[in-house]
């Protein structure tokens, strides 16, 4: 079975400074990435996905993420946080079975993101 | 672009009650998914259906039920209420079964109380 692990449950950034999220997903098949995130309240926005080629991810509202197979992260970064950006970011991990079929995502616990101004 | 609905948005019901959310999938998307995500929890996998049969099973308890419609539409049938349902249920959607990204429709608060 798969399994999502986003080591820090909150983390305090100043505006205006770098960001890093990291994941650590377990996943015996090719698996593929995902990173959403998730305003109190409200329902989950993709920010961007990984399923193979480029290793490097962009995304929207200025994210990127790097894939690195050999550690099993998916970590999310960001040069520049804006104070829009304090929300809950997940990192979800789905399979790619050779069968096919509608499996569901497993999710991380979730980072907590602040932003002090 | 459509994106996923919902209805109802908010939901409160007594314990030992039922509900009945529904999800309608974005146009053309033939796969749904129902999550459940607790008070400060991440979002936990309950079921999938493609093309109306079920795909893949989660977490789902005994007492919930789900069925997907001839328009591709999903309900997720409660029965017998607990405190512990109190949650909110998100609705995903996908084209096909492969490779492709699941989007997600902006949920129902359940309170059970």
């Amino acid at each position: 079975a798969q399994s999502v692990t986003q080591p820090d449950i909150h983390i305090t950034v100043s505006e205006g400074a770098s960001l890093e999220l990291r994941c650590n997903y377990s996943y015996g098949a090719t698996p593929y990435l995902f990173w959403y995130v998730q305003s109190p309240g409200q329902g989950l926005q993709l920010l961007l996905k990984y399923f193979s080629g480029d290793t490097l991810v962009q995304g929207i509202k200025g994210f990127e993420a790097e894939f690195k197979r050999s550690q099993s992260s998916f970590n999310l970064r960001k040069p520049s946080v804006h104070w829009s950006d304090a929300a809950e970011y997940f990192c979800a991990v789905g399979a790619v079975e050779s069968g096919g079929g509608a499996d569901g995502l497993t999710f991380g616990k979730g980072t907590h993101l602040i932003i002090q101004p | 672009a459509a994106g996923v609905i919902q209805s109802p948005r908010h939901l409160i019901k007594e314990k030992r009650e039922t509900a009945t959310l529904k999800c309608y999938p974005i146009p053309r998307h033939d796969t749904v998914y129902w999550y459940q995500q607790g008070p400060g929890q991440d979002p936990q996998f309950l079921i999938s259906f493609y093309e109306k049969m079920q795909s893949d099973k989660g977490s789902i308890p005994d007492r919930f039920s789900a069925q997907q419609f001839s328009d591709y539409h999903s309900e997720l049938n409660m029965s017998s209420l607990e405190l512990g349902d109190s949650a909110l249920y998100f609705c995903a959607s996908r084209a096909g079964t492969g490779i492709e990204t699941q989007y997600f429709g902006p949920g129902t608060r359940l309170l059970v109380l």
